[in-house]
C-alpha cells in the first residue's frame, strides 16, 4: 500500500547541531508539506513544494531548509539547532489542487 | 493572511449527547478541511469541504461550510467515547499559490461514558 513514513520518530540533539528529518512518500504525490506542531499553536506550515526543485517558505521558515531532489522525498535540515526547534513534526504531500493533504507519523524532536 | 479560529478549544461531554464545533476564519478560504488527532498520533483526514452549503456526513460526524459566514461546523450526533480525540479545522489561503494548509489550534474533545 502506498504510504507516507518519517525518520527518525524520536530525535534528541544538542543546541547547535545540524539535524536532518526524513519524509519519504510511495503515492508519487507532486506536494508535499513539512508542519510542526506544538501545544497552544496547533500546526504551523514550515516550507512546501510542488515537486521536483520547487520549495518554498512557509509561515515559520526561519532556521529551516528543505530540498526537493525527487517526487517521493522532502528532507527537511535543521540548519543549527536551538531548543525552540523542539516540537513534533509532520510531513505531508497531496496530489495537488483540492486533494486531501495526507500526514505522515510525525518525528518527536528534542533540542536540549 | 488567513486566521483559523476553533472553539471551544476544550470540550467535555456525555456519550449520547449531541453537540457541534465552530470553525471561523478570516478570510476567503478556498476549501476547508476538518481532521482528526488521536493522542501521539498522526493527523487523520475527516472531510474536505470545497464549496459555500458543502455538507458532508460520515457516521455520527457532519461537517458544513458557510463561506458568506466564513464558518464551517462539525457536528456529532450521539457521541460515543470512541470519538474523544483532538479535531482541527484547516483552510487554505485563496490565490496565495499555495495550498499550505493554516490550522486552527483544535478542539480537544472527551466523551465521558
Amino acid at each position: 500500500d502506498a504510504e507516507i513514513t518519517q525518520s527518525p520518530r524520536h530525535k534528541i540533539t544538542e543546541t547547535g547541531r545540524q539535524v536532518t528529518l526524513a519524509c519519504h512518500q510511495t503515492w508519487n504525490h507532486n506536494n508535499m508539506f513539512w508542519y510542526r506542531q506544538d501545544l497552544g499553536h496547533g500546526l504551523r506550515l514550515i516550507h512546501y513544494s510542488y515537486g521536483v526543485q520547487d520549495t518554498n517558505k512557509g509561515e515559520v521558515s526561519d532556521g529551516y531548509s528543505v530540498s526537493r531532489s525527487n517526487t517521493e522525498d522532502l528532507p527537511l535540515t535543521l540548519e543549527s539547532a536551538a531548543s525552540s526547534q523542539t516540537s513534533v513534526y509532520f510531513c505531508a504531500s497531496s496530489r495537488g489542487g483540492k486533494e486531501t493533504q495526507y500526514f505522515g507519523p510525525g518525528t518527536r524532536l528534542l533540542v536540549l | 493572511e488567513l486566521k483559523v479560529e476553533q472553539n471551544p478549544l476544550f470540550l467535555s461531554m456525555q456519550e449520547g449527547k449531541n453537540y457541534t464545533i465552530y470553525c471561523n476564519y478570516s478570510t476567503t478560504s478556498d476549501r476547508l478541511y476538518w481532521y482528526r488527532q488521536d493522542p501521539g498520533k498522526s493527523l487523520e483526514s475527516l472531510f474536505v469541504l470545497l464549496s459555500n452549503g458543502a455538507v458532508k456526513q460520515e457516521g455520527r460526524l457532519m461537517a458544513s461550510l458557510d463561506t458568506k459566514a466564513r464558518l464551517s461546523t462539525l457536528h456529532i450526533t450521539a457521541a460515543v467515547h470512541d470519538l474523544s480525540a483532538t479535531y482541527f479545522c484547516a483552510g487554505v489561503t485563496l490565490g496565495g499559490g499555495a495550498d499550505g494548509l493554516t490550522f486552527g489550534k483544535g478542539t480537544h474533545l472527551i466523551i465521558q461514558p
